[in-house]
Parts: structure tokens; sequence; C-alpha cells
């Protein structure tokens, strides 16, 4: 089991507030990802980051923005968010793996579920 | 275009059956293929990673092949049990970039009923 948090796990707020998806771990990883995740649907890749005060857009556009302060803490945070941005948050980190880059491994934490009403 | 396709989309089996996923992709160059168990409302776990050079890796119940040439994989999971419930998924990452740029597919729902 991987140590990696994310909280809240279940989230339902109102059109227009500002909220942060909070995603920890404690493994020492440099390597964090956030993914977004449609039921039924592939991970789609949103943000990245190769260590602290590095952080990268993924392939997916989103509104949303990220932060790496400390190497331990990759949060996320909307806005304002929309009912558009309903959906399953999946934060990951990964170590280098024994076989170098080409075997990274990365640790998906449980996700939040947001619901935008 | 990149992509990874996967088959069948869902599928149900008795518990103690065997079944296989396949696992079809365009990704180019590639680095590595890898197979991921993921329980409803938690996230992904990784099952098995293989590289270019290895055409079979198994973890317990678990078997993933891989065929390079037709770009191919399978993952075979024998005498299934009802926690086998999940979707699977099959992530192919291409050569190339520092972060190794991962594709992944829709995943297979598998269900086994007692």
């Amino acid at each position: 089991e991987a140590d990696i948090y994310q909280t809240p796990r279940y989230l339902v707020i109102g059109t227009g507030k500002k909220i942060t998806l909070e995603c920890s771990q404690t493994m020492g990883h440099d390597k964090m990802y956030w993914y977004q995740q449609d039921p039924g649907m592939e991970l789609h890749l949103i943000h990245y980051s190769y260590g602290v005060n590095s952080t990268e857009k993924g392939d997916l556009s989103s509104e949303s923005t990220v932060s790496r302060i400390r190497t331990e803490h990759f949060p996320l945070t909307l806005e304002s968010a929309r009912p558009s941005h309903t959906s399953q948050y999946l934060c990951a980190s990964s170590d280098p793996g024994t076989g170098g880059v080409d075997t990274d491994t990365q640790y998906f934490g449980p996700g939040t579920r947001l619901t935008v009403l | 275009k990149n992509q990874v396709e996967q088959s069948p989309q869902s599928l149900i089996i008795l518990e103690g059956k065997n079944c296989t996923l396949q696992c079809n992709y365009t990704v180019s160059p590639f680095s590595n293929l890898r197979w991921y168990k993921q329980d409803t409302g938690r996230g992904p776990v990784s099952l098995t990673i293989m590289t270019f050079s290895e055409n079979t890796k198994s973890n317990g119940r678990y078997t993933a092949t891989l065929d390079a040439d037709t770009k191919q994989s399978s993952l075979h999971i024998t005498a299934s049990q009802l926690s086998d419930s999940a979707s699977y998924i099959c992530v192919v990452s291409d050569r190339g970039s520092t972060l190794g740029r991962l594709y992944f597919g829709r995943g297979t729902q598998l269900t086994v009923w007692p």
C-alpha cells in the first residue's frame, strides 16, 4: 500500500466556490502528478511536478492551478468551480524504480470525487 | 496518433474461472507497458511492468504478456476471486522525455460472480 493521501475523499460544492484538493506523500518522491478521470474513461494528466518549485501543465487543459512548496505536498486549487469541473481527481507520485526512468512506477492516492452543483 | 485500446470494455465471469484481457497500442517510441488494477472509488495499483525486452511477467495469479512487434499485450487472470472485481488499466509509456509520457487505456471492467 502506497503512502499517498488525498483529502477530501468526496466534495460537493456550489458553482463559483474556491476549493483546494490536498495531496501528500511520505515516500520522499520528487515527481508528483494530478490526473482527472471521468467514469469509464481514461486518466488525463492535468499537472505534474519534478520537485520543489517545479510545476508543469499536463496534456488536458485545466483551469486548476498547483503548487509545490514542499516535496511531500502537491495541492490543486480551483479558483471558481463550475459544473464542468465535476470529476474524479487522482494524485500520484513516482520513484525511479530499479531500472531507471524506464521503470518509473506511479503510486496513486485514493482520489477525490468532486461534484459541482 | 498514440493510443491505447483495451478489450473487452466489460467482462463478467464466475469465481474460479480464468480470463484474459487485451491491450493494443500504437505508442511510439515504446518504453514500457504497465497493467494497473483500480478498485471502485480507489486509485490504480500497479500489477506488472514490462520493458521492450520482456515478453511475460507474473504477479501471483496475474500474468502479463507483451508482443512488441504486434504492439499487443494481454493480462491473464487465473482462478479468479471475488476480489478481482475491478477495472484493469493498460498504460504505455513512450521514450524520449524525462517524464516518460504515459498513455492510458479506458480499462476493462471485470466482475467476478460467486
